[in-house]
């Protein structure tokens, strides 16, 4: 089976600090992807990456950056935490392909940011 | 503008009885079609997808799917709901985007569906 392994379940960070958010996966999945999820908005994209060292810009990056040094791991950086990024991270993974792969996600981390 | 709409927020339906979550999609070219399900403090699992063929689609846990083009709809159905089917529902399209290339998805808002026991 498929792991994607979110580093924290709960974080809880202040104002103005460096955040940081660790994903890994376990299938040699070329994309990897970061979501926010807010009651009423759905999964909102964040960042894509397809490869090492690569990365997209998704629907809402502001505020946000990330690092794919290794295929397996993707990391979120929020790099001045306000409480608007109070939210569901989620992290997902497939393999390249024609579009027809489905997305395996982990478990989420609750971001509190006081 | 491509789009996934899930009109309802939440359906309730008492076990036993059929249930049926709606999607309906705005994309060009050949849709992709995913449905999730979130059960809660969890991360999406997949349950089925349509890519082509045939407009029924089966999936895990008993749920299907029905592809409909002409009303761009794929809702998903259950024909005898359980109390664990107690869950988020999130229906996926796509990213036609860059003709595809990327494996975005496109995500409905989520609709909660209660099973009474």
């Amino acid at each position: 089976d498929v792991k994607v392994t979110q580093s924290s379940r709960y974080l809880v960070k202040r104002t103005g600090e460096k955040v940081f958010l660790e994903c890994v996966q376990d299938m040699d999945h070329e994309n990897m992807f970061w979501y926010r999820q807010d009651p009423g908005l759905g999964l909102r994209l964040i960042y894509f990456s397809y490869d090492v060292k690569m990365k997209e810009k998704g629907d809402i990056p502001e505020g946000y950056s990330v690092s794919r040094e290794k295929k397996e791991r993707f990391s979120l950086i929020l790099e001045s935490a306000s409480t608007n990024q109070t939210s569901m991270y989620l992290c997902a993974s497939n393999h390249r392909g024609s579009g027809n792969q489905p997305q395996h996600f982990g478990d989420g981390t609750r971001l509190s940011i006081l | 503008a491509q789009s996934v709409a899930q009109p309802e927020d939440q359906v309730n339906v008492a076990e036993g009885n059929p249930l049926t979550v709606k999607c309906t999609y705005s994309v060009s070219g050949n849709p992709y079609l995913f449905w999730y399900v979130q059960y809660p403090n969890r991360g999406l699992q997949f349950l089925l997808k349509y890519i082509t063929g045939d407009n029924l689609v089966k999936g895990s846990y008993g749920f299907e799917a029905e592809f409909n083009k002409s009303q761009t709809s794929f809702h998903l159905k259950k024909p005898s709901a359980l109390v664990s089917d107690s869950a988020l529902y999130f229906c996926a399209v796509r990213d036609m985007r860059y003709g595809g290339a990327t494996n975005k998805l496109i995500f409905g808002t989520g609709t909660l569906l209660a099973v009474q026991p």
